[in-house]
């Protein structure tokens, strides 16, 4: 089964901060990976597309990377602030099932604080 | 640019009623949209996909159904609610099937 998993569910640190989000797939053979950013009530934000072909994309203050022959993402956010207080969602479109499902992690719901 | 938009916002119906979300795309020409329902502790649930006017696909059974009578336009609609019905609903495009997604800032159902 192609599952998406992010841990920690929550995490909580002090503004200016660099940390960094996990997201780990159990099937290597992937056409994308794309991050995402949800505030509470609204829609997703995109925040970054990494084919499969490509290591690690970034904008602005986020760097996202990819290994695919581990099955993992990371996105690190540098100087984090609490305006980047949200839930960080990874998702993850494999090959060999529909290629227009994007399989969702449950997200890491970050805090910073002031 | 593009943009999506998504409406209502919210809507609180009574079980048995109708439904009707709508969700339009500006600034592109034959996106593929998306019906996702985001349910409290479930996660992200892709309903419907279509790839053009009148193509829907439906990627698992219930209540719902949906419209694309339009090329930018995207409808999600219930002849009658259940009250398991209740959820986030959000309204996505990509440009491809394999492109990248973006979502509208979706509408909150509640069914009592």
């Amino acid at each position: 089964k192609q599952e998406v998993t992010q841990i920690p569910a929550a995490l909580s640190v002090p503004e200016g901060e660099n940390l960094v989000l996990n997201c780990s797939f159990t099937d290597s053979a992937i056409y994308n990976l794309q991050w995402f950013r949800q505030d509470p009530g609204k829609g997703l934000t995109s925040l970054l597309l990494i084919q499969s072909s490509q290591r690690e994309q970034t904008s602005g203050r986020l760097n996202a990377s990819l290994d695919k022959s581990s099955g993992r993402s990371t996105l690190y956010i540098a100087a984090s602030q609490p305006g980047d207080s949200a839930t960080y969602l990874c998702a993850v479109r494999f090959r060999g099932g529909s290629a227009r499902q994007l399989t969702f992690g449950s997200g890491t719901q970050l805090t910073v604080l002031p | 640019s593009q943009t999506i938009h998504q409406w209502p916002a919210t809507l609180v119906q009574p079980v048995g009623s109708p439904l009707s979300l709508e969700c339009t795309v500006e600034g592109t020409s034959n996106p593929n949209l998306y019906w996702y329902r985001q349910a409290a502790g479930r996660g992200l649930q892709l309903l419907f996909y279509s790839v053009g006017i009148g193509q829907i696909s439906s990627e698992v059974p219930q209540n719902l159904s949906a419209s694309r009578p339009q090329d930018r336009q995207f409808i999600l609609s219930s002849k009658k609610l259940l009250l398991s019905d209740s959820g986030f609903y959000l309204c996505a495009w990509s440009v491809g099937g394999s492109g990248e997604l973006f979502f509208g800032e979706g509408s909150r159902l509640t069914v009592l």
